[in-house]
This record gives C-alpha cells, sequence and structure tokens, in this order.
C-alpha cells in the first residue's frame, strides 16, 4: 500500500490529453514538493518534473505538472504512441522522514 | 557527461550480506545529496536510503537497522551495504542524484535473494 495515490491505468488516443494524478496528506504533498517520473519498459526511471511544476532539461512542454492541497496532477497533451510507460510521482514525507512513491500509473496510447 | 553506473548485485541467500556501488562521474558524490531506490519485479518504486552531502542519512523502515549508505570519496563512489538479506529485498537497485527529487539515474543492478 503505497503513502502516495495514483489510479493504476489510464488510456487516451494518439494525439489527445491525459492527467495522472497523484493523492496524499497534509505530511507529504500538502507541504512539499512533488516530482514525476517516467519509466519505459526495461528501463530506468527518468525525471520529468520537479517541484511541482518545473520541466526537467530535455523535457518537451507537452509535460506539465500542478498542485492543490494535498493532491498533484501530472498533464501529458499530444500523446505519442512513445509515452506508453509507467508513471510515479513521488515526494517528500516530513513525518516518516523519507522519500516516499506513488504506486505508479500505467499510460497506454491507443 | 553526469552519469551513474551501479555494481555488486547477484544471487544471495537469505541472511548474506552484499555491498552494492554506484559509480559517478561528471560531478563529486561528496558534494551532492545521493539517494537509493529499488524495484521489487513487477513492482513500483520503493525509496531505500538517503544520504545528504553534509553526511546525514535516512532509511525507510523497511531496511532501517540492516543497511547502511555510505560514499567513498576516493573513488567518487555511493555505497550500500546490505545486510541480513531478505527475499523481499530481490529488486532492482538504482542509485539516482538528489534528494527529495532524483534527476540522474543509473541504469541499475539485480539482487536476487533466494536459496
Amino acid at each position: 500500500q503505497s503513502v502516495l495515490t495514483q489510479p493504476p491505468s489510464v488510456s487516451a488516443a494518439p494525439g489527445q490529453k491525459v492527467t495522472i494524478s497523484c493523492s496524499g496528506s497534509s505530511s507529504n504533498i500538502g507541504n512539499n514538493y512533488v516530482s514525476w517520473y517516467q519509466q519505459l519498459p526495461g528501463t530506468a526511471p527518468k525525471l520529468l518534473i520537479y517541484d511541482n511544476n518545473k520541466r526537467h532539461s530535455g523535457i518537451p512542454d507537452r509535460f506539465s505538472g500542478s498542485k492543490s492541497g494535498t493532491s498533484a496532477t501530472l498533464g501529458i497533451t499530444g500523446l505519442q504512441t512513445g509515452d506508453e510507460a509507467d508513471y510515479y510521482c513521488g515526494t517528500w514525507d516530513s513525518s516518516l522522514s523519507a522519500v516516499v512513491f506513488g504506486g505508479g500509473t500505467k499510460l497506454t496510447v491507443l | 557527461e553526469v552519469q551513474l553506473v551501479e555494481t555488486g548485485g547477484g544471487l544471495i541467500q537469505p541472511g548474506g550480506s552484499l555491498r552494492l556501488s554506484c559509480a559517478a562521474s561528471g560531478f563529486t558524490v561528496s558534494r551532492i545529496h545521493m539517494t537509493w531506490v529499488r524495484q521489487a519485479p513487477g513492482k513500483g518504486l520503493e525509496w531505500v536510503s538517503l544520504i545528504y552531502a553534509g553526511g546525514s542519512t535516512y532509511y525507510a523502515d523497511s531496511v532501517k537497522g540492516r543497511f547502511t549508505i555510505s560514499r567513498d570519496n576516493s573513488k567518487n563512489t555511493l555505497l550500500l551495504q546490505m545486510n541480513s538479506l531478505r527475499a523481499e529485498d530481490t529488486a532492482v537497485y538504482y542509485c539516482a542524484r538528489g534528494d527529495y527529487y532524483m534527476g540522474v539515474w543509473g541504469k541499475g543492478t539485480t539482487v536476487t535473494v533466494s536459496s
């Protein structure tokens, strides 16, 4: 059971937009920065978004992040088949003194 | 080029010990917060441990008292000493640069704990 809650899967057609939610609490998302990672099949995770909404170097502006209260959202526009991957949110949890991740969301581009 | 390369994984019996290394290039490990993250087969990411540039360390409850994170500054390498290994420690272990977010990741090294 992950501290952060993500939907197990989302899907959308090529060219469409999708959002992935990440829900937490005041001890983690509510008072700390959120980051998002993409993990393509068989590869290491890659940082997409840090500090809630800042794109990491080289990440296209099709990817965006936002945070409101104790929830965060990753948005991907202009979906491509190459975006099919697992996506994870992460943040610091002040009560646990630990980094926590969501359980991951599998994106399927139909 | 900034790069991380993990080594030291393998097959180990329950109760055994293993030391993972993460060789860094393009930056100095001792000046940067560094993290270990693992991923069990077919599962999500699990944070393992963090060492701040100043030396403070943090551990997930699941490994506290069994794992030790450290640095070998002479080799610009991050280390993870793993003792009293259990079947549930079986995973790909990644080292990453950063603390609350990780901007650079290695390709990972596989640890299998089995008799």
